[in-house]
């Protein structure tokens, strides 16, 4: 099976940078996603990394290594909105090849105080 | 404005009781998945399918639970019978060949309550 740590809460300063940590343990990775939750509602996808090194997308940046398990979602110049609850998933393959599976972590609950 | 849609949105039921639950994808996306969160498991897989083929239930309780996708329009998630274990917000998504690989569109959920 899959294990995904990460920390169930944060809190952070508007305008802040704040750094969200995700270790896994798998066999048969494939990839790692980050997902946007708010209260109540869809997660939303926010990042993908498959490579080692860093992505960058607008204020938020997603780093793997894969070596050492390890991934973290870099957001900066904190909003309000940006309270919510950030997830951290694996993929792996399962047989062959031929199929997938994304095992989330528990989230990260972000607070961004004025 | 092309988004996943899922009913009911909320259902409450006795245990015992069918419960089917419908997800319409995004228009032209062949990728389809199912999830369940509650606050104690997170967010689980429990089924995904292509071009309307099951790839992957093995996250699903097969005795009570059943995934099908009538049609590329249409996916359901029924669970016959329902027990109070099995409420939680029951999500849909889906997404589009390889790129739903790693990028997934999800609707709003259906918040079960089994009582």
């Amino acid at each position: 099976g899959q294990n995904i740590d990460q920390p169930t809460e944060m809190t952070a300063t508007e305008g802040a940078i704040v750094q969200i940590n995700c270790t896994y343990q798998t066999s048969g990775f494939n990839g790692l996603f980050w997902y946007q939750q708010h209260a109540g509602e869809a997660p939303t996808f926010l990042s993908y990394n498959v490579l080692d090194g860093l992505e960058e997308k607008g204020r938020f940046s997603s780093f793997l290594s894969r070596s050492k398990g390890y991934s973290y979602l870099l957001l900066k110049e904190l909003q309000m909105k940006d309270s919510a609850s950030y997830l951290c998933a694996v993929r792996v393959i399962i047989s062959s090849g031929s199929a997938r599976q994304l095992t989330f972590g528990s989230g990260t609950q972000l607070t961004v105080l004025p | 404005d092309a988004r996943v849609t899922q009913t009911p949105r909320h259902k409450v039921t006795e245990m015992g009781q069918e419960v089917t639950m419908r997800c319409q994808p995004i228009l032209g996306h062949n990728t389809v998945f199912w999830y369940r969160q509650t606050m104690m498991q997170g967010l689980e897989l429990l089924a995904y399918f292509r071009n309307r083929a099951p790839l992957d239930d093995s996250g699903m309780p097969k005795d009570r639970f059943s995934a099908e996708m009538p049609d590329a329009t249409l996916a359901t998630l029924k669970i016959q019978p329902s027990e109070p274990r099995d409420s939680a917000v029951y999500f849909c998504a889906s997404g589009s060949g390889r790129l739903a690989d790693y990028e997934q569109y999800f609707g709003p959920g259906t918040r079960l309550t089994v009582t």
